[in-house]
């Protein structure tokens, strides 16, 4: 059964750090193409950052230089390094697998999402 | 990046029910269009993929349609189960973007 359970969040005050993780089972990280979405509260999702199996990365460009995606294959498990919060981060962010069929990719498995509140 | 647009923003409706939400893309992304639904306190689900396609699990009454920039996510008898929100998601682009949401609500 596939699964993913992220884990990290909290309160950060804006300059700060904060490294949230997904841990995967039930399939391999490695061989996938993983992503983290987040939501404000009471707002709409919005795509945040991905990495592919070959290790390519990409970010929205409103966390582009401040966030880093990466992922530990040993430990089947999803990383992202949020860097110089700021309040508009705040959102519980979910991580998400791909599905790549009918020459399409989708999220086909999501975590349950864990809240960042950015608040000095 | 590619911009989402939803229509409407909101919309009561009544069990039993015919519903079409529509998603445009501001430039054409082929048929790379799925939808999501997601309720309170709850991790979004795939419901349709590839403009078209429906989800194993999700019943018969969701389906999609659609291709280049505009799409429809229709409900053709409404359960209460479905009262939710829906969003629509391009995957044209590698910089993914979803639309910002149709809350479905009972009249």
């Amino acid at each position: 059964e596939v699964q993913l359970v992220e884990t990290g969040g909290g309160l950060i005050q804006p300059g700060g750090s904060l490294r949230l993780s997904c841990t995967a089972s039930g399939f391999t990280v490695s061989s996938n193409y993983m992503s983290w979405v987040r939501q404000a509260p009471g707002k709409g999702l919005e795509w945040v950052s991905a990495i592919y199996s070959s290790g390519s990365t990409y970010y929205a460009e409103s966390v582009k230089g401040r966030f880093t995606i990466s992922k530990d294959n040993s430990q089947n498990t999803l990383y992202l390094q949020m860097n110089s919060p700021r309040a508009e981060d705040t959102a519980v962010y979910y991580c998400a697998k791909y599905y790549y069929g009918s020459g399409n990719y989708y999220f086909d498995y999501w975590g349950q999402g864990t809240l960042v509140t950015v608040s000095s | 990046d590619i911009q989402m647009t939803q229509s409407p923003s909101s919309l009561s409706a009544s069990v039993g029910d015919r519903v079409t939400i529509t998603c445009r893309a501001s430039q054409s992304i082929s048929r790379y269009l799925n939808w999501y639904q997601q309720k309170p306190g709850k991790a979004p689900k795939l419901l349709i993929y590839t403009a078209s396609g429906l989800q194993s699990g999700v019943p018969s009454r969701f389906s999609g349609s659609g291709s280049g920039t505009d799409f429809t996510l229709t409900i053709s008898s409404l359960q209460p189960e479905d009262f939710a929100t829906y969003y629509c998601q391009q995957t044209y682009s590698t910089i993914i973007t979803f639309g910002q949401g149709t809350r479905l609500e009972i009249k």
